[in-house]
């Protein structure tokens, strides 16, 4: 069964240290989104990426968020400064159209010391 | 805006007992409803949804009715396994296909 793969699994990091968190979609889907999930706190949406641009961001996706798919198969997030507030499971989920379902990968934990 | 307010767990079952996760929802439109589930150690899987009002939505035994008129997709399962415990999300999503999730509910069920 095709999945969606994240890498690193858990991710320590100090703080004011960029990370980069990593996902390989399934091969044709063309809908990709971030959301991450504090400890005891609800997954939130982060971002939403088509056609290589990002289609919408929420609140929390300020100017230290980025994303890109720079080699047409790995979708990136990228925390340029990273806080101790960012600390949290992060999940990539990727669909192939309008009305299927979005898969997600087994997410990311972000740890900031 | 949209969002999703769900039972609080844990919850802790015994097997083949009886399970119902309270779910209900505030949308400005019509959204399409999901039940997902996190298994320990994995991602979330979509476990059922339903697009329209009055709709149900079941797969491996769960429920979960659409119901409009109480803004409400609760989930039940009559008879639980050990294999059931996990995290259960409920989420919407809107014309726009990003998901809002509820907190999650965490469901142990002992043999």
């Amino acid at each position: 069964e095709p999945e969606v793969t994240q890498t690193p699994s858990h991710q320590v990091t100090q703080m004011g240290q960029e990370v980069i968190l990593r996902c390989v979609p399934i091969s044709n889907h063309l809908y990709f989104y971030w959301y991450r999930q504090i400890l005891g706190q609800k997954v939130e949406f982060l971002v939403s990426f088509y056609n290589n641009e990002i289609s919408e961001k929420s609140e929390i996706f300020d100017d230290q968020f980025s994303v890109e798919r720079p080699d047409g198969s790995n979708f990136t997030l990228k925390i340029r400064s990273t806080k101790l507030e960012d600390s949290a499971m992060y999940f990539c989920a990727t669909h192939s159209g309008l009305n299927t379902e979005a898969f997600f990968g087994q997410g990311t934990r972000l740890t900031v010391v | 805006g949209d969002s999703v307010t769900q039972m609080e767990g844990p919850v802790t079952l015994s097997e083949e007992a009886f399970l119902t996760i309270n779910c209900t929802y505030t949308a400005t439109g019509y959204p399409s409803l999901f039940w997902y589930v996190q298994y320990p150690g994995e991602g979330l899987q979509l476990l059922l949804k339903a697009t329209k009002a009055d709709d149900k939505g079941s797969n491996k035994g769960f429920e979960a009715t659409y119901r409009k008129e109480t803004t409400s997709f609760h989930l039940e399962k009559g008879s639980v396994q050990v294999s059931d415990s996990a995290v259960y999300f409920c989420a919407l999503s809107d014309n726009d296909y990003k998901l809002s999730f509820g907190a999650g509910t965490t469901v142990t069920v002992r043999a």
